[in-house]
């Protein structure tokens, strides 16, 4: 998938536990994204990145963090996961944070988190 | 609000037939239109990308329409294959807002 590699690729985990996913890209990327899916819903933004320790809410923020401390890898943090946030989570990237034109929005794999 | 709508939900053709999948947005003002396809298991894939002076843009056996005026895009698959089974996505961007309007995507199964 285009340099873009999630971690882990499908978790189970029960409610009250904190969970990490990574997303580690090679395409030297400015923009990363982590959006989550749901059935009935189009991918709805949850955070994302416009550098280095530079990031902000999307519109489903609520429950998650996140951070970015190299260009290549941008974590998605629950910090006491529920099972309202059981779902498909995808990493993506682009080169600009206008998506237009030739700058494509690439995505991962995704990650499929399920919270007991 | 900017949304994106699209239909059928989900569809069912015999290998060789034609489809069309329909996705009306309301998204202003209007920069770009996408059609992505997600296999299963896999994330979305970038189809073609339409701007507002385009009508038409093919790839390969998909072709995508696009209708400014009326806010409707088709995408219309050519003698499907078995390959052609996937989730198809419609995103539109707003001109000068990095923000995204997602459809929810229409399932197409393929049989043989």
């Amino acid at each position: 998938d285009a340099g873009i590699t999630q971690s882990p690729r499908h978790k189970v985990t029960e409610t009250g536990t904190p969970v990490t996913l990574r997303c580690h890209q090679t395409e030297n990327h400015r923009y990363m994204y982590w959006y989550r899916q749901d059935p009935g819903h189009g991918l709805r933004l949850i955070h994302y990145s416009y550098g280095v320790k530079d990031t902000d809410k999307g519109e489903v923020s609520d429950g998650y963090s996140v951070s970015r401390s190299k260009t290549e890898d941008f974590l998605l943090t629950l910090e006491s996961a529920t099972s309202s946030q059981t779902s498909v989570y995808f990493c993506a990237i682009s080169e600009s944070g206008t998506i237009s034109g030739a700058n494509v929005l690439t995505f991962g794999a995704g990650s499929r988190l399920t919270v007991l | 609000k900017n949304q994106v709508e699209q239909s059928p939900q989900s569809l069912i053709i015999l290998e060789g037939k034609n489809c069309t999948l329909q996705c009306n947005y309301t998204v202003s003002p209007f920069s770009n239109l996408r059609w992505y396809k997600q296999d299963t298991g896999r994330g979305p894939v970038s189809l073609t990308i339409m701007t507002f002076s385009e009508n038409t843009k093919s790839n390969g056996r998909y072709t995508a329409t696009l209708d400014a005026d009326t806010k409707q895009s088709s995408l219309h698959i050519t003698a499907s294959q078995l390959s052609d089974s996937a989730s198809y996505i419609c995103v539109v961007s707003a001109r000068g807002d990095y923000k995204l309007s997602f459809g929810a995507g229409t399932t197409v199964t393929v049989r043989a």
